[in-house]
């Protein structure tokens, strides 16, 4: 089975901090993706990267940064954090199918700035 | 511009009866429909998928039907199970240039009442 971890559950960090998640994936997939979850928001893509070094703005890429230095690592960067930055934080690897792509989550990071 | 809507913030439904969960989509280029199941502080887990060459496809209690001239897609639940209460995401994709990313609906709050 695929696997991918996060490194932290839950988080607490103080406005201002510089903030890392890290999301490590086992199954040699190009393509990872990072999200936020927020309700009534769903799930907002944030930054993606389908190749070591290689990373692509998403949707909401404002605030953050990414860096992807090894294949199965993917991190994601509050370069400041800001309490509108709380959030469920959902790391994602990608699978091609014989008819499409099936993403595989870490467990999320639920962070929070106070 | 949401590419992929579920208009029904929630849904309530008693234990042993049919869960219909909806999705609409914008894109014709999507070719590719997956359902996430996910329940609070874990990431979302991948349900069942449905390609634009069928419209039907069946996995034990789950089945999710595909409408392209509507474009609409449904998942059953049969029975429905306090277990199966969750929220529900939809996502589609599409192959473009070789690059795919996945676009989520907000998602469907599923509660079973026992």
């Amino acid at each position: 089975d695929v696997k991918v971890t996060q490194s932290s559950r839950y988080l607490v960090k103080r406005t201002g901090e510089k903030v890392f998640l890290e999301c490590v994936q086992d199954m040699d997939h190009e393509n990872m993706f990072w999200y936020r979850q927020d309700p009534g928001l769903g799930l907002r893509l944030i930054y993606f990267s389908y190749d070591v070094k290689m990373k692509e703005k998403g949707d909401i890429p404002e605030g953050y940064s990414v860096s992807r230095e090894k294949k199965e690592r993917f991190s994601l960067i509050l370069e400041s954090a800001s309490t509108n930055q709380t959030s469920m934080y959902l790391c994602a690897s990608y699978r091609r199918r014989a008819f499409g792509t099936e993403a595989f989550f870490g467990q999320g990071t639920r962070l929070t700035v106070v | 511009d949401q590419q992929v809507k579920q208009n029904s913030p929630s849904l309530s439904v008693q234990e042993g009866r049919i869960s219909i969960l909806n999705c609409d989509y914008t894109n014709s280029m999507f070719d590719y429909f997956l359902w996430y199941k996910k329940y609070p502080a874990e990431g979302p887990t991948f349900l069942i998928s449905i390609s634009s060459i069928k419209d039907k496809n069946e996995d034990g209690r789950f089945t999710v039907f595909l409408n392209k001239s509507a474009k609409h897609l449904s998942l059953h639940i049969v029975p429905s199970q306090p277990g199966d209460s969750a929220v529900y995401f939809c996502a589609a994709s599409a192959r473009q240039g070789g690059s795919e990313k996945l676009v989520f609906g907000k998602g469907t709050k599923l509660t079973v009442n026992p």
